[in-house]
């Protein structure tokens, strides 16, 4: 099945500054990425759409400012946290809409932030 | 505005048991496509089965087995014979498009297999 990945798979940082995840699909092309965000024992909740080569389609309530997604090209999507706190403290997880076939969502293994 | 429910927060069963994780869910769409997806301790998740709404056929993989009913509003999801590995969080979702975008996740079933 399709492949994705994201790095880091775990990141501390200190309150204040900035992180960036990447995601990339490895054996497909990925026109659209999705981010979630999931915390401790709750569900997935979409933050935003990421398509390439255009601006990113966020959720209600969520920050564009705070949270900049760049999809640069068909395999990499990248979520930058910017000025972290505390409450952004939280498991992010990424997916890539499979080009064809059964449309599904792949995900990648997520990216747990601790911001201290 | 769609919504999906998992009203099963945690499963405790014992191996070799049977055990049926339930969904229910809500939309105003004729056509939408009913998801579920596994998540390890390792936390990715792991794509099980995608069904649309004019299939209400169920389906059997392996231990693996669904029942979908429109006319609960259920896709239900049973597992025969548990075994240790399928210790995992599972995820009912729904999707109103054909490409899986805009997916809405359930709570969530936490699945706990003891030896």
């Amino acid at each position: 099945g399709a492949v994705v990945s994201q790095h880091p798979s775990r990141v501390i940082c200190k309150s204040g500054t900035s992180v960036k995840i990447e995601c990339r699909s490895l054996d497909f092309q990925a026109t659209t990425m999705f981010w979630y965000r999931q915390f401790p024992k709750q569900s997935l909740m979409l933050m935003a759409t990421s398509n390439e080569g255009s601006k990113a389609t966020y959720e209600q309530g969520v920050e564009k400012d705070k949270f900049l997604i760049n999809h640069a090209s068909l395999t990499l999507s990248t979520l930058t946290v910017t000025s972290a706190h505390p409450e952004d403290s939280s498991f992010y997880i990424c997916s890539a809409r499979a080009p064809v076939g059964l449309g599904e969502q792949y995900f990648g293994p997520g990216t747990r932030l601790t911001v201290t | 505005a769609q919504k999906v429910t998992q009203a099963q927060t945690e499963i405790s069963v014992v191996e070799k048991e049977d055990v049926t994780l339930d969904c229910v869910y809500e939309t105003r769409d004729t056509t939408y496509y009913l998801f579920w997806y596994k998540q390890p301790p390792s936390g990715e998740l792991v794509f099980l089965i995608r069904r649309n709404s004019f299939d209400e056929q169920n389906e059997i993989s392996g231990r693996y087995s669904w029942n979908f009913q429109k006319s609960t509003s259920s896709f239900n999801f049973t597992i025969t014979a548990s075994q240790v590995v399928d210790s995992a969080v599972y995820f009912c979702a729904l999707s109103e498009d054909n490409a899986g975008n805009m997916l809405t996740f359930g709570g969530g079933t936490r699945l706990m297999v003891k030896p």
